[in-house]
């Protein structure tokens, strides 16, 4: 099956910096993928849809300034936490949608665990 | 806007007991349905979908759902549960119109007791 993969795992961060994490579509190209933020115990939150070669989709109330996402590839979208804060830390987990598997299945990575200290 | 409603935020089943997760769509024309299974600080994991033709989706590792257009549903079930199942599950649905987003419902936790 298709797989997308996460990078980094795992980052801790102090407050004002800024941090950068990779979702790649292993074995398909993904012209689609999807950023979700997911709090403890809670649901995930799509934050933004990535389109490669053009600029991302925003869902209402998500600082596209803050949050700013790069599909440069048909592979790679980049997630970038600019200015980070305590409150921004959470799971952040990426998703591909395979043209060819159809029916708007999307495939997820591991996640990334952010820790804003 | 499509929502989900997943009844119960936390189940608990004895082992080799049914397992029942409820999921409840709001729309008038059927979605897409998915039920996708977390497990601590991991990605998710598709169990298993509805798009179209038989109601009842058979999934992996023992898992089924039952696609009830009347009742709006998609429950997730699995005749005998394994610690294993332990984990989160989280339905889902896609409009059928082509917007590729997935709208998640809150989660159920399943706990397997002894």
């Amino acid at each position: 099956g298709a797989v997308v993969s996460q990078h980094p795992s795992r980052v801790i961060c102090k407050s004002g910096t800024s941090v950068k994490i990779e979702c790649r579509s292993l074995d398909f190209q993904a012209t689609t993928m999807f950023w979700y933020r997911q709090f403890p115990k809670q649901s995930l939150m799509l934050m933004a849809t990535s389109n490669e070669g053009s600029k991302a989709t925003y869902e209402q109330g998500v600082e596209k300034d803050k949050f700013l996402i790069n599909h440069a590839s048909l592979t790679l979208s980049t997630l970038t936490v600019t200015s980070a804060h305590p409150e921004d830390s959470s799971f952040y987990i990426c998703s591909a949608r395979d043209p060819l598997a159809g029916f708007n299945e999307q495939f997820f990575g591991p996640g990334t665990r952010l820790t804003v200290l | 806007a499509q929502s989900v409603t997943q009844l119960g935020s936390h189940v608990s089943v004895s082992e080799g007991a049914l397992v029942l997760l409820r999921c409840n769509y709001s729309s008038s024309v059927p979605p897409y349905l998915f039920w996708y299974v977390q497990y601590p600080n991991q990605g998710l994991q598709l169990l298993l979908k509805y798009t179209t033709g038989a109601t009842l989706v058979k999934g992996i590792n023992g898992f089924e759902a039952e696609f009830k257009k009347s009742e709006t549903s998609f429950h997730l079930t699995k005749p005998s549960a394994h610690m294993s199942d332990a984990a989160e599950y989280f339905c889902a649905v896609s409009d059928r119109s082509g917007d590729d987003k997935i709208i998640f419902g809150k989660g159920t936790r399943l706990h397997i007791l002894p």
